[in-house]
């Protein structure tokens, strides 16, 4: 069975500092990725995929995310956070099953932006 | 103004009690899902639905029931038999039902059970 790991539970960095969320992910056959992001009190909404092709992906809001195969990995970055960046990030993983798209997110990672 | 709505936005019953969670697409997308948030256990697919008339079990589909009677529409029932239903509950839906889609997720509905 496919499952995704996110090992920062909590994160909190200083404005202007950068950022790097790790994802792993265990299935070994053709993934879609996906960082979504939950901002407080608000919807869950696409911050950036990867389907194919270029494995560094860019994102809204400057976020950027690089898929490595060899390391299972879609580690999401940002060069300099805002305090706007406080909110709750989900890597995804998808996967075609049978004809039917089974989804896998991770636990999560908070991250907090300190002004 | 296109979009998922979940209603209602918090929901309180009694211990015992079947409830119904409402979820509505105008989107015209195929695929449907239900997921439960629970604190820093992230999102678990309950159940979902890749056409009307369809759907399959999720990784924590016990206690739980869907129906899927029209495209837009994608109703779960948390029923006695579920064992902890105080929860945050997102529906969500994509537009293809053999591709690979993003997701799109409604509000959430809080479920508090006394």
């Amino acid at each position: 069975a496919q499952s995704v790991s996110q090992h920062n539970h909590h994160v909190i960095l200083s404005e202007a500092a950068s950022l790097e969320l790790g994802c792993n992910y265990s299935y070994g056959g053709t993934v879609n990725l996906f960082w979504y992001v939950q901002y407080p009190g608000q919807h869950l909404q696409l911050l950036l995929k990867y389907f194919s092709g270029d494995p560094l992906v860019k994102g809204i809001k400057g976020f950027e995310a690089e898929f490595i195969k060899s390391k299972f990995s879609f580690n999401l970055r940002k060069p300099s956070v805002q305090w706007s960046d406080t909110a709750e990030y989900f890597c995804a993983v998808i996967m075609n099953s049978g004809g039917y798209q089974k989804v896998t997110f991770g636990t999560g990672t908070k991250l907090q932006v300190i002004p | 103004d296109g979009g998922i709505t979940q209603s209602p936005k918090y929901l309180f019953r009694k211990e015992g009690q079947n409830v119904t969670l409402s979820c509505e697409q105008n989107l015209n997308h195929d695929a449907m899902y239900w997921y439960r948030q629970d604190p820093g256990q992230g999102l678990r697919l309950i159940y979902y639905s890749q056409i009307v008339n369809d759907f399959q079990k999720g990784d924590i589909a016990e206690g739980y029931s869907v129906s899927r009677e029209k495209k837009e529409s994608f109703p779960l029932t948390v029923t006695s038999a579920q064992k902890n239903p105080t929860a945050f509950y997102l529906c969500a839906s994509s537009p293809t039902s053999g591709g690979i889609s993003e997701q799109f997720f409604g509000p959430g509905t809080r479920l508090t059970v006394l």
